[in-house]
């Protein structure tokens, strides 16, 4: 089986500071991590990726990720929050072999001016 | 990044009819598609799992009957919800992945159809 956390359903934070979107994870053997970021009434957008290789996964937009093994974790994170960063944040796992993209709950990211 | 489009973007139609959505990878071959459905603030939820030449894989509950799903080329998937029902109203999101079944490839997301049956 595979699945993923978001703890938090909302996350606030100034513009300017730094963002960090939270990402555990569950999943036999090595999985392959995922965020998307939607905005209202559309589809997913694709920010970043790890596979393999450097734990520290650089996206879209100024986001990176870093993959953690020893914490089953993938946090989202950007150093400066900007206003239209609001968004829904999805993190998603696959395992290798797999068909199907297991999807967290997503997280609400409000950047306050 | 491949695109993915989804047409209509919004249907509005009356209970009992049929809808029909389709769902084209762009710039890319794509023998995989899914189709996921989202009630509002929530995460997406994977209806089926769509193969180009075969049957679609439905996940358990999603009542293959009402929802048809057609991949008649290696750029294009329909969904076809049947007889529709107020309950069926939603937003509906396509995907496409990169590369082979199972692979590392990311999926790349429609910007959704949100359909409204009253």
């Amino acid at each position: 089986a595979q699945s993923v956390a978001q703890p938090e359903d909302q996350v606030n934070v100034a513009e300017g500071n730094p963002l960090t979107v939270k990402c555990t994870y569950s999943v036999s053997g090595n999985p392959y991590l995922f965020w998307y970021v939607q905005y209202p009434n559309r589809g997913l957008q694709f920010l970043l990726k790890y596979i393999t290789g450097d734990n520290l996964v650089k996206g879209s937009y100024g986001f990176e990720a870093e993959f953690n093994k020893s914490q089953t974790s993938f946090h989202l994170k950007k150093p400066s929050a900007l206003v239209s960063d609001s968004a829904l944040y999805f993190c998603a796992v696959r395992a290798p072999g797999n068909n199907r993209l297991a999807f967290g709950k997503g997280n609400q990211v409000v950047v306050i001016p | 990044g491949a695109v993915v489009s989804q047409h209509p973007s919004w249907v509005i139609c009356k209970s009992g009819t049929s809808v029909k959505i389709e769902c084209r990878s762009l710039d890319f071959q794509a023998t995989t598609m899914f189709w996921y459905r989202q009630f509002p603030k929530q995460s997406l939820m994977l209806m089926a799992t769509s193969n180009e030449g075969s049957k679609a894989t439905y996940e358990q509950g999603v009542e293959k009957d009402k929802f048809l799903i057609n991949h008649a080329s290696l750029t294009l998937s329909t969904l076809t919800v049947t007889s529709a029902h107020p309950e069926d109203s939603s937003f509906y999101i396509c995907s496409a992945r990169l590369g082979g079944s199972g692979g590392p490839g990311e999926q790349f997301f429609g910007p959704g159809t949100r359909l409204t049956v009253l």
